[in-house]
């Protein structure tokens, strides 16, 4: 079976502007998740999709977003880029809910200059 | 807040065993984790334990749960530089909205 894939692998952006990443889940997987790493804040969890509806949101500014289409696969997009969205996004997918186990992508490295 | 803590950074040799340390302060987690992550890569997952159980075994590795004290370890027998990544312990299951990871340890496998 085929594991959590993302797309792109790497993007770099300027500030303002916004971006797009998306996530594919395990086949049958349907809950969705989205984390940040970066050096300073380590991983930090945005949010988490099923059934196409948010069902958690972490700490960050409504310019962080996310959809879930009904193929399960998820796009999370950030608009008005700053500098400090620099960081490695991570998706993770689980089988019916963000408790149960969850399996992670290989992320998105955004870099905004 | 949930706090979970791990050491930074854990140096051995080719062949001896490594123990990676966390402490947490929330105890509602049913779950716990370890995850794997190398240069460039995604989050692997390793093993997980139950709330109710104390030590699982998983081929070289051992993970043991010492829910008095709120601490969960990894062991690696025989460690080999393939090992070589940031370990990060995390809190999951009931209760929780999300996983809450700490701060990862950067284990180094001298040959």
């Amino acid at each position: 079976k085929a594991g959590v894939t993302q797309t792109p692998r790497y993007l770099i952006k300027t500030r303002g502007q916004q971006v797009t990443l998306s996530c594919s889940p395990i086949s049958g997987h349907r809950s969705v998740s989205w984390y940040q790493q970066t050096p300073g804040q380590g991983l930090q969890f945005l949010f988490e999709y099923f059934s196409e509806t948010q069902r958690n949101k972490g700490n960050f500014p409504g310019r962080f977003s996310g959809r879930q289409f009904s193929n399960s696969r998820s796009e999370m997009n950030v608009s008005t880029l700053e500098l400090g969205d620099s960081a490695l996004y991570l998706c993770a997918s689980s089988v019916g809910t963000a408790q149960e186990t969850q399996y992670f992508g290989p992320g998105t490295r955004l870099l905004v200059l | 807040g949930e706090d979970v803590e791990q050491s930074l950074f854990l140096s051995v040799r080719e062949g001896d065993s490594s123990v990676i340390n966390c402490t947490y302060t929330d105890s509602s987690s049913t779950y716990l984790y370890w995850y794997k992550q190398e240069p460039g890569a995604g989050l692997q997952l390793l093993t997980y334990i139950f709330s109710n159980m104390d030590m699982k075994q998983d081929q070289r590795l051992t993970v043991l749960l010492n829910k008095k004290d709120k601490h969960l370890s990894l062991r690696i027998a025989d460690t080999q530089t393939g090992d070589s990544a940031i370990y990060f312990c995390a809190l999951g299951g009931t209760g929780r909205r999300a996983l809450t990871f700490g701060s990862g340890t950067r284990l180094q496998v001298q040959p």
